[in-house]
């Protein structure tokens, strides 16, 4: 079965760092773009970008490109979300998710994890 | 970058009716590269559809879509209290902002 764990929720202060974790299980990590969705309170989802495990190749929104970035560990088959300096505005749930196809990298995603909550506040 | 339109924002209906909603997009697109996801208060979302038309493992036969260019739809053949929540598409690297349908 394949799965997908998060790490769980987070409160951190404007200017601090985070990093957010993603654990697969259940299927052949690095052969399968897995990517990362954000839902800020009672809005909808945005995607942030995907990496591919197998060689590392990540591919960011523009709206996302160069305010987070996205990586992942083969041997622990963990993808993560990392932050340098957070805002408040960066306040939200994040989803880690799974393409279905492998190797595709315009297939939908069809597993998720659960969502990380990450409250940035002063 | 293609936009994603999805109306109508809010659906009010009844269990046991038929839902109805469309997603258009500001391109031209491969219908083998439109998705549609459920969300439910509180959950992540879920793939229903992939390809347009083509069910995702475990989704009733109640769902079903169709489309192709621009112009994708989502149908609800006949509502279920489980049916009523957020319902997203997905091209890419975009998704819709979302129909709500709820109890009317």
């Amino acid at each position: 079965e394949v799965q997908l764990v998060q790490s769980g929720a987070e409160v951190k202060k404007p200017g601090e760092s985070l990093k957010i974790s993603c654990k697969g299980s259940g299927y052949t990590f690095t052969n399968y773009w897995i990517g990362w969705v954000r839902q800020t309170p009672g809005k909808g989802l945005e995607w942030m970008g995907v990496i591919y495990p197998g060689d590392s190749d990540t591919r960011y929104s523009p709206s996302f490109q160069g305010q987070v970035a996205i990586s992942v560990d083969k041997s622990i088959s963990t993808a993560y979300l990392q932050w340098n300096s957070l805002k408040a505005s960066d306040t939200a749930i994040y989803y880690c998710a799974r393409h279905s196809a492998s190797g595709n990298y315009g297939s939908e995603f069809g597993y998720w994890g659960q969502g990380s909550l990450v409250t940035v506040s002063s | 970058e293609i936009v994603l339109t999805q109306s109508p924002g809010t659906l009010s209906l009844s269990p046991g009716e038929r839902a109805t909603l469309s997603c258009s997009t500001s391109q031209t697109i491969p219908s083998r590269f439109l998705a549609w996801y459920q969300q439910r208060p509180g959950q992540a979302p879920r793939l229903l559809i992939y390809g347009a038309f083509n069910r995702a493992t475990g989704i009733p036969d109640r769902f079903s879509g169709s489309g192709s260019g621009t112009d994708f739809t989502l149908t609800i053949s006949r509502l279920e209290p489980e049916d009523f929540a957020v319902y997203y598409c997905q091209h890419y690297d975009s998704f819709g902002p979302g129909t709500k349908v709820d109890i009317k």
